[in-house]
């Protein structure tokens, strides 16, 4: 079964720079989220989107943003790096925003900002 | 304040064993309650859900959880722990939060067994 890709799977940036992770969730999965995981630490939440429109925020950053586009897919864009911006990033999806939905989680994308 | 708890950092059990991995929570409303699995620099993983009904679920991996409202408790459960099991575990519920429902995390319980 498809399962939610995102990309790069690593990623290694220096300080003040800009970065892009993608997230392409399961086919027919209208919902999506960013979750930012320090090491030992429970994922925080970042942002959520439904049919394209932000449905959630939580602690994201101002120098952050994201989006979900038409075919569903998501980025999030992270700008001004900083050394505490390391950390593994994960997308999930789910089939709708309903809260009885669980929520389908990608491999993560490692960002380490030196 | 809203909140889920699981009191144990890390759970050590010998293979073959019966494992439990706590969660308690405190919300408002009715909660929906989740485990997730997470295995060494991967994603986390569904393993099952409480949302109404019986009070026993059953999940992936042959664990099984059970709701109890009046201790606010939905510890996971298996009845043979496996060398493979091991891996941090995560409760999350979410609640009424005025037209919405917020999802909370707890902080993850790292389960080891043991041959």
């Amino acid at each position: 079964a498809a399962g939610v890709i995102q990309s790069p799977r690593h990623l290694i940036k220096e300080k003040r720079e800009t970065a892009t992770l993608k997230c392409y969730p399961i086919p027919r999965h209208d919902t999506v989220y960013w979750y930012q995981q320090g090491p030992g630490q429970d994922p925080q939440f970042l942002i959520s989107f439904y049919e394209k429109m932000q449905s959630d925020k939580g602690s994201i950053p101002d120098r952050f943003s994201a989006q979900q586009f038409s075919d569903y897919h998501s980025e999030l864009n992270m700008s001004s790096l900083e050394l505490g911006d390391s950390a593994l990033y994960f997308c999930a999806s789910s089939l709708g925003q309903s809260s009885s939905y669980e929520q389908y989680f990608g491999p993560g994308t490692r960002l380490t900002v030196t | 304040a809203q909140s889920v708890a699981q009191p144990e950092d890390q759970v050590n059990v010998a293979e073959g064993n019966p494992l439990t991995v706590k969660c308690t929570y405190s919300v408002s409303g009715n909660p929906y309650l989740f485990w997730y699995v997470q295995y060494p620099n991967r994603g986390l993983q569904f393993l099952l859900k409480y949302i109404t009904g019986d009070n026993l679920v059953k999940g992936s991996y042959g664990f099984e959880a059970e709701f109890n409202k009046s201790q606010t408790s939905f510890h996971l459960k298996k009845p043979s722990a496996l060398v493979s099991d091991s891996a941090l575990y995560f409760c999350a519920v979410t609640y009424n939060a005025g037209n919405n429902r917020k999802l909370i995390w707890g902080l993850g319980t790292s389960l080891a067994v043991n041959p």
